[in-house]
């Protein structure tokens, strides 16, 4: 099945700097690779997602990267804000589903 | 709509009880997952279905029991769990139920806080 691995586990970052997570998959049938950001308490909110056709995808501050040889994608949050404090999860799914990463601390230092 | 809604949103049982979650989306989604999901953890998936049949079930103990009356509805049985099995129990929807087509959008309901005692 897919293993999916994510670093860093927790990243602490000023106000207004940028922040990169990346994740790497083991399946190379995987074809879809969404980012969820979950606050306290609360549901995973899907913020971008990229399918493997496309190398880079641009939603306002945050983007993805694809690169498919070395199977492994990022998520760029630009000019961070307190609100993007969260914990964040990148996922790969093939023909069995969503495996998530074990997810990435982000603290927005004032 | 663009919801997928939950209930109820706190639970607590005892380990000799009944209970089931509910599940339901009106996004015209035919495909829908159970996920369980610890503290400080990813979401574990337990289930999935796909037009109303249950197409995924990774190994989960018989005391969890799904059910998909229509495709707008799952439900969770719960029956002699064990404190372990607390957890956020999170269901999710997708507009394809194809097993080859789970390259679309899930979308996350609030999730049901069960305690077991």
């Amino acid at each position: 099945g897919e293993n999916v691995e994510q670093h860093p586990s927790t990243l602490s970052v000023q106000e207004g700097d940028s922040a990169v997570i990346k994740c790497t998959y083991s399946d190379s049938a995987s074809n879809y690779f969404p980012w969820y950001k979950q606050e306290l308490g609360k549901r995973p909110q899907l913020i971008i997602d990229i399918r493997s056709n496309v190398g880079e995808k641009k939603d306002q501050r945050i983007a993805v990267t694809l690169n498919k040889t070395a199977k492994h994608f990022s998520l760029h949050i630009t000019e961070t804000q307190p609100e993007d404090s969260a914990v964040y999860f990148c996922a790969a799914t093939g023909i069995d589903g969503l495996t998530f990463g074990k997810g990435t601390h982000l603290i927005i230092q004032p | 709509d663009t919801e997928v809604t939950q209930t109820p949103k706190h639970l607590v049982m005892g380990m000799t009880n009944k209970k089931s979650l509910k599940c339901e989306q009106h996004m015209g989604h035919r495909a829908m997952y159970w996920y369980k999901q610890k503290a400080k953890k990813p979401p574990e998936l337990m289930f999935v279905y796909s037009y109303e049949k249950l197409s995924i079930n990774e190994s989960v103990p018989s005391r969890f029991s799904p059910e998909c009356p229509n495709s707008s509805l799952l439900n969770l049985h719960l029956h002699a769990l064990q404190p372990e099995d607390s957890a956020l129990y999170l269901c999710a929807s997708s507009l394809y139920g194809d097993r080859a087509s789970f390259s679309y959008e899930q979308y996350f309901g609030p999730g049901t806080r069960l305690t077991v005692t």
